[in-house]
C-alpha cells in the first residue's frame, strides 16, 4: 500500500529564511506521481507541483524548488526567502498509476508559520 | 470562472438530519472525487466517479451516498448525520484517473450539533 510521511508537524521561521519541508513516500509501483498542495488559512487546496517517477530533475518555480530523489524515496520542497504569505499547511501526496484506479494518498501535512 | 465549485460553503445541522453537498466542475474532466478532511487536517479519499460510474468507494458508512447525474456534477448526500461527520468535505476533479492532477473545490465545512 502507498504511504506518505511528512515528519515535520509544524515549522516556524522568520521572514526571509529558507525552509525545507520533507516528504518521504512508500510505494511498490514503478510508475507513480508525486504532488505538493498548499492549504492557506482560507482553507482551499492549491495545487503546486506534479512529478512523475521517471523524471528526477529538480524543479524551480520562483522561490519554490523541489528535490526528488528516488534513492531515498523523498520529494522535498524548499521555499527560499520565505514570506508571511507562505504561511499555510503544505501537503505532499502520492498517486500510483498502474495498480487499477488510483487516488491521492496524502501525508498529514506540515504547518508552516512565517513571522515578520 | 470557478473551476470546481461546491455549495454550500458552510453547513450547520443537528444530529439525525439528512443533508446534501453539491459539486460542479467546468474543466471538462472525466473524474470527480470526494475527500474528507478531519479536525487534524488529515485528508482521505471517500469516493471517486469516472464518467458517472462509481470506481472508488473507500470504507465509508453507507449513510454517505454519492450521486453523479452527469460527469460535471458529483453530489454527496449524508443520511442520519452524526457528530463524527463534522469535517471539511472537498470535491475534486481530474482529466483521467491515473496520476493526473486533481483540482479541488473550496471545501464545505460541515458542523453537526
Amino acid at each position: 500500500a502507498q504511504k506518505v510521511t511528512q515528519a515535520q508537524t509544524e515549522i516556524s521561521v522568520v521572514e526571509k529564511e529558507d525552509v525545507t519541508l520533507d516528504c518521504v513516500y512508500e510505494t511498490r509501483d514503478t510508475t507513480y506521481y508525486l504532488f505538493w498542495y498548499k492549504q492557506p488559512p482560507s482553507g482551499e487546496l492549491v495545487f503546486l507541483i506534479r512529478r512523475n517517477s521517471f523524471d528526477e530533475q529538480n524543479e524551480i518555480s520562483g522561490r519554490y524548488s523541489w528535490n526528488f530523489q528516488k534513492s531515498t524515496s523523498s520529494f522535498n520542497f524548499t521555499i527560499t526567502a520565505s514570506q508571511v504569505v507562505d504561511s499555510a499547511v503544505y501537503f505532499c501526496a502520492l498517486s500510483e498509476a498502474l495498480s487499477g484506479y488510483s487516488t491521492l494518498t496524502f501525508g498529514k501535512g506540515t504547518m508552516l508559520l512565517v513571522s515578520p | 470562472d470557478t473551476a470546481v465549485s461546491q455549495t454550500p460553503k458552510y453547513l450547520v445541522t443537528q444530529m439525525g438530519n439528512d443533508k446534501s453537498i453539491k459539486c460542479e466542475q467546468n474543466l471538462g474532466h472525466d473524474t470527480m472525487y470526494w475527500y474528507k478532511q478531519d479536525s487534524k487536517k488529515f485528508l482521505k479519499i471517500m469516493f471517486s466517479y469516472n464518467n458517472k460510474e462509481l470506481i472508488i468507494n473507500e470504507t465509508v458508512p453507507n449513510r454517505f451516498s454519492p450521486k453523479s447525474p452527469d460527469k460535471a456534477h458529483l453530489n454527496l448526500h449524508i443520511n442520519s448525520l452524526e457528530l463524527g461527520d463534522s469535517a471539511v468535505y472537498f470535491c475534486a476533479s481530474s482529466p483521467r484517473v491515473k496520476g493526473d492532477t486533481q483540482y479541488f473545490g473550496p471545501g464545505t465545512r460541515l458542523t453537526v450539533l
